[in-house]
């Protein structure tokens, strides 16, 4: 089945230590988002691609960065995660932007 | 400036009843999508229905139903014959069609219970 995939499911960072979450698929979308979401929130958006193009929410932290080599994967970098960045970040993905966005199934982010 | 709003932050349901999630929201576009998606306590969001709004037509999925009121900016989603499975948040969402923002503009969404 075509799917959306996130590792790991489960990351423990500590303050300050850089990580990177990854988020691939074989749903062959040219768009890729990145949300972040805590708990008992709505997601919110943190940048996608629109095929090569990076495209920055204008209230996203510079700690937060991302990369896409290709079309199936996406990564999330966090430079130097603080307790605030704890949360559950989910990937996404779209054919075109104003279509359904298909979800992984989230990375839950512990900071210590 | 788009909104979505979720006014029941919660609801129950018996098993097999029917149940009706409540979404407004407002845009100055004319062209857009709606979209419910389920997020399962745990487990990955889902898109449960999605409509357009230039159809006038609502969309249905199996026992998943939504009330399109343009003029009236109102979204509502009905499950019937509710499963102890539907049990989740459920997330009302707009997209505008064009443009090169990205975002989802999210209600804060409705938990839903099912009970037996």
């Amino acid at each position: 089945d075509a799917m959306v995939i996130q590792n790991p499911r489960y990351q423990v960072t500590q303050f300050g230590k850089p990580v990177t979450l990854s988020c691939s698929q074989t749903l062959n979308h040219n768009v890729m988002y990145w949300y972040q979401q805590k708990s008992s929130q709505a997601p919110k958006l943190l940048f996608h691609y629109y095929d090569k193009d990076f495209n920055n929410e204008a209230d996203t932290p510079d700690n937060f960065q991302s990369r896409r080599p290709n079309t199936s994967f996406c990564f999330l970098d966090i430079r130097s995660p603080g307790l605030g960045d704890a949360a559950m970040y989910l990937c996404a993905t779209s054919r075109d932007r104003p279509r359904e966005q298909y979800f992984g199934p989230g990375t839950r982010l512990t900071v210590t | 400036a788009q909104t979505v709003t979720q006014s029941q932050p919660e609801m129950s349901v018996q098993e097999a009843e029917t149940v009706t999630l409540s979404c407004t929201y407002d845009t100055s576009e004319n062209n857009y999508y709606l979209f419910w998606y389920k997020q399962p306590p745990s487990r990955q969001m889902i898109l449960v229905i999605r409509q357009e709004a230039y159809k006038q037509q609502n969309a249905t999925e199996n026992r998943f139903s939504v009330n399109f009121q343009k003029a009236a900016k109102s979204f509502s989603l009905k499950i019937s014959d509710s499963q102890l499975g539907d049990t989740a948040m459920y997330f009302c969402a707009l997209r505008i069609y064009g443009g090169s923002q990205g975002n989802l503009i999210f209600g804060k969404g409705t938990k839903l219970s099912v009970k037996p």
